[in-house]
């Protein structure tokens, strides 16, 4: 079984702070690293898939690194809003198209 | 962008009885999906992949007799619990591939 972690479990923070968590996976036979933002009662939506040692990704004030050497990706929020507010969920796959996920990062943002 | 649909939301059914749940991809048609389940505070699991026209592959410990996949046509999956009990109470979730992965928004059962 592939052990992926998403540390904290779960955030508070207040409107127009910035965040940041993290997503550790075993660095071996390494694929792409997937993150997914889930609102509830919604479905998961993709946000970056990422390859490369190194490799930044960007969309909007959602911002994400990854260093596969090490198996770590950070996800960085910048002036958090309340749609923000969502289960965010990172996958690495390796080498096939299975997804193993961690339990998430459940961020609240505070008005 | 490519949408998912999965119903119902949720269902409660009584121990003993079969629920079926459907996976629909609409807007693209998808030769493979993937269902997954979920149980409390514990990450999404992958339980089988779903291939048109061929026979679902199951991962490890995950029985084939009590999860019937039936992937029938290019837009339309479907996973049926047979025989459910309260153990099988849990959160399932469908995705479909069109150059990323996107899920529909998952169905609660609950076994009484």
């Amino acid at each position: 079984i592939l052990n992926v972690e998403q540390s904290p479990q779960s955030l508070h923070v207040q409107e127009g702070d910035s965040t940041n968590f993290t997503c550790s996976f075993p660095s071996s036979n390494f694929y792409a690293l997937h993150w997914y933002r889930w609102e509830t009662a919604k479905s998961p939506e993709a946000l970056f898939v990422m390859t490369l040692n190194g490799d930044e990704k960007k969309k909007g004030r959602i911002s994400a690194t990854l260093n596969t050497k090490e198996g770590y990706s950070y996800l960085y929020i910048k002036g958090s809003q309340p749609e923000d507010s969502a289960t965010y969920l990172c996958a690495p796959n390796f080498g096939n198209e299975k997804l193993t996920f961690g339990t998430g990062t459940r961020l609240t943002i505070i008005p | 962008g490519a949408v998912v649909s999965q119903h119902p939301s949720w269902v409660i059914c009584k121990s003993g009885t079969s629920v079926k749940i459907e996976c629909r991809s609409l807007d693209f048609q998808a030769t493979t999906m993937f269902w997954y389940r979920q149980f409390p505070k514990q990450s999404l699991m992958l339980m089988a992949t779903s291939n048109e026209g061929s026979k679902a592959t199951y991962e490890q410990g995950v029985e084939k007799d009590k999860f019937l996949i039936n992937h029938a046509s290019l837009t339309l999956s479907t996973l049926t619990v047979t025989s459910a009990h309260p153990e099988d109470s849990s959160f399932y979730i469908c995705s479909a591939r069109y150059e990323k992965l996107f899920f529909g928004s998952g169905t609660q059962l609950s076994v009484l």
